[in-house]
């Protein structure tokens, strides 16, 4: 199993909203990240997770939350969210963090959020 | 800081063409891997071809190629026998020592029929 999974495919939500994004590996990964990508743009990292603990906050705002249960599963929280917030939000896993340059990232589907 | 610049917004090409993607970047570590990922519209990103630094001879896989020219901080891409499915968003990245892969701005790449 090569695939990194994400749910759901599309979300569209209010200001006042709370809704999570779900990602998911059976690949045997340590690392996690959340992306963000823009419309023709390329993906920006938000957070990343190493071995089930948060080793890189992009300055991210406070209304997206992640969270990472376990080494498979990946979530991100979010809580009154801005319509510039709408962008197709992106989950990826590699083997590891540590003196690991050359591990392949695999990305998911991605999630498409709008922002009303 | 490192950066990853890709010039060429958009490019187009002829089925069964060569096309050449342009990427540079500037960093001041010696040793880190180089990245070409493939987004096709409404896909997955999917990895193309890496490249070490340390290594001098280019990688290839299958119909993509890599010219790594490490003294001019350059990277292209060389796919060769374009097919309708290399249509897609074309990202270079960088990943040193601090671990983040960073991004250039991306090539939309268009095979014509």
């Amino acid at each position: 199993d090569t695939e990194v999974t994400q749910t759901p495919k599309h979300l569209v939500m209010g200001m006042t909203n709370k809704k999570s994004l779900k990602c998911e590996q059976h690949m045997g990964h340590r690392a996690m990240y959340w992306y963000k990508q823009k419309a023709k743009k390329p993906p920006e990292l938000m957070f990343v997770y190493s071995y089930e603990k948060l080793s890189i906050n992009e300055s991210v705002p406070s209304r997206f939350s992640p969270e990472c249960p376990n080494s498979s599963l990946l979530n991100l929280h979010l809580h009154a969210l801005q319509p510039e917030d709408s962008a197709l939000y992106l989950c990826a896993s590699s083997l590891g963090l540590a003196g690991a340059m050359y591990n392949e990232q695999f990305f998911g589907p991605g999630t498409r959020l709008t922002v009303l | 800081a490192q950066t990853v610049t890709q010039s060429q917004p958009e490019m187009s090409v002829q089925e069964a063409e060569t096309v050449t993607l342009s990427c540079t970047y500037d960093t001041s570590e010696n040793n880190y891997y180089l990245f070409w990922y493939k987004q096709p519209p409404s896909r997955q990103m999917i990895l193309v071809i890496r490249q070490e630094a340390y290594k001098q001879q280019n990688a290839t896989e299958n119909r993509f190629s890599v010219n790594f020219q490490k003294a001019a901080k350059s990277f292209s891409l060389k796919i060769s026998d374009s097919q309708l499915g290399d249509t897609a968003m074309y990202f270079c990245a960088f990943r040193g020592p601090g671990n983040k892969l960073v991004f250039g701005a991306g090539t939309i790449l268009r095979v014509k029929s």
